[in-house]
């Protein structure tokens, strides 16, 4: 069976910096993956996925994550974080027509 | 209207009481889902549906019982709930068995 760790229970970051989260996934063969984020209150919304193809996926709100094989991760980056990006975070892993999710990382943006 | 609507948002209820949670899709898919998101713990998929035929029951207990009329609805009948059944429940659809779009919840309390 498929499973997704995500190490980082929560991180912190300033406004305008850099952020990086981290998801690591067990599966014997290539899996879908998943990036969702949640703010309070409200249901998962699909930030970006991998099926197949190039490694470095795109998504909205100036999301991407590369895949590694080697390394069985898919993380997640954005390049400067605005305060709206405050959320809980979660990597999935699809396979056998279900979808397996990591515990979430929530972020915490500081002004 | 578009995407995957639930309703109520917000539920209260005691523990002899009988509810039921709806959940509705205008994306067209063919697959529904009852996920469970309980504090700081990972989402708990709970039913699957795939045109209208239950796929997978992940050994939910029968006090929770779902129902899916056809592809576009899906409820979950409540009775005789525990407190430790408080939790976000959020209903997904999918065309495909992968990539998954979730409504905004329900936000059940058990007194």
């Amino acid at each position: 069976a498929q499973s997704v760790t995500q190490p980082d229970i929560h991180i912190t970051v300033s406004e305008g910096a850099s952020l990086e989260l981290r998801c690591n996934y067990s599966y014997g063969a290539t899996p879908y993956l998943f990036w969702y984020v949640q703010s309070p209150g409200q249901g998962l919304q699909l930030l970006l996925k991998y099926f197949s193809g190039d490694t470095l996926v795109q998504g909205i709100k100036g999301f991407e994550a590369e895949f590694k094989r080697s390394q069985s991760s898919f993380n997640l980056r954005k390049p400067s974080v605005h305060w709206s990006d405050a959320a809980e975070y979660f990597c999935a892993v699809g396979a056998d027509y279900k979808l397996s999710f990591g515990a979430g990382t929530t972020v915490t943006v500081r002004a | 209207e578009t995407g995957v609507t639930q309703t109520p948002r917000h539920l209260v209820m005691g523990m002899t009481n009988k509810k039921s949670l709806k959940c509705e899709q205008h994306l067209g898919h063919n697959a529904m889902y009852w996920y469970k998101q309980s504090a700081k713990k990972p989402l708990e998929l709970m039913f699957v549906y795939n045109f209208k035929e239950q796929t997978e029951n992940n050994s939910v207990p029968s006090r929770f019982s779902p129902e899916c009329p056809n592809s576009s609805h899906l409820f979950l009948h409540l009775h005789t709930l525990q407190p430790e059944d408080s939790a976000l429940y959020l209903c997904a659809s999918s065309p495909d068995l992968n990539e998954q779009f979730f409504g905004p919840g329900t936000r059940l309390t058990v007194l």
